[in-house]
């Protein structure tokens, strides 16, 4: 059955340093798709950054990068020079294949702390 | 555009009462979805709808119905509701695409905070 894990409740960063939040999931199809989305304690989902299974390149947003290793099944979002504004939850989702855009699956999330 | 709507933003019921949910979009997607979120978890889908008229269940269904007469609206019923229905209440829509290939993000709404008595 498919799955997303996120090992990490919590984790601190210090302001401008970057830090990697882990994503590992399970899925028996070729075909599907990774996203990371941060939720500030505001409430709202906010879309980050998106990779797809058949994808070679590392997906890259801004200071957002997915390092993606597909043997591995684990797809890692790296926040570069983090900002205090960057504190809050943070899911990685994976959304199965073929004509789809349903049945996306989320982690549980990681609570990021950037400290000043 | 504003995007992805929710009505309420904010509802305490009951238990046994009923209320409806409702979402609306005005970026004319065909797929939309309702996921709740409880604390200490990511979200979950209740159920979707990939066009008018169409709706199927997700991955918690039980306790909750759903519509889609309009493309532009989904609507989340709760016949009677329990405590275990506490939750903050997502609604999204995207358009179709291939999972894999396709960049088809889900837009979500701004959540519907729902308490159960």
């Amino acid at each position: 059955a498919q799955k997303i894990t996120q090992t990490q409740p919590g984790m601190f960063v210090q302001e401008k340093e970057a830090v990697t939040l882990d994503c590992t999931y399970d899925t028996s199809d070729q075909s599907y798709g990774l996203f990371w989305y941060k939720q500030p304690s505001s409430g709202e989902m906010i879309f980050l950054i998106y990779q797809g299974s058949y994808d070679e390149q590392n997906a890259t947003e801004g200071r957002y990068s997915l390092n993606f290793q597909k043997a591995r099944k684990s797809a890692n979002l790296v926040i570069s020079a983090s900002q205090l504004g960057d504190s809050a939850m943070y899911f990685c989702a994976m959304r199965e294949g073929g004509t789809g855009g349903f049945k996306t699956i989320f982690g549980a999330g990681t609570r990021l702390f950037v400290k000043a | 555009n504003a995007g992805v709507t929710q009505t309420p933003k904010f509802r305490v019921l009951k238990t046994g009462q009923s209320m409806t949910l409702l979402c609306a979009q005005d970026m004319n997607h065909e797929y939309m979805y309702w996921y709740r979120q409880d604390p200490g978890m990511g979200l979950r889908l209740i159920h979707y709808s990939v066009g008018e008229g169409t709706t199927a269940k997700g991955e918690v269904p039980d306790g909750y119905n759903v519509s889609r007469l309009k493309k532009q609206n989904f609507l989340l019923g709760l016949e009677s509701a329990a405590p275990s229905q506490t939750s903050v209440y997502f609604c999204a829509s995207s358009v179709p695409g291939l999972a894999e290939s396709s960049y088809n993000e889900q837009f979500f709404g701004p959540g519907t905070r729902l308490t159960v008595l």
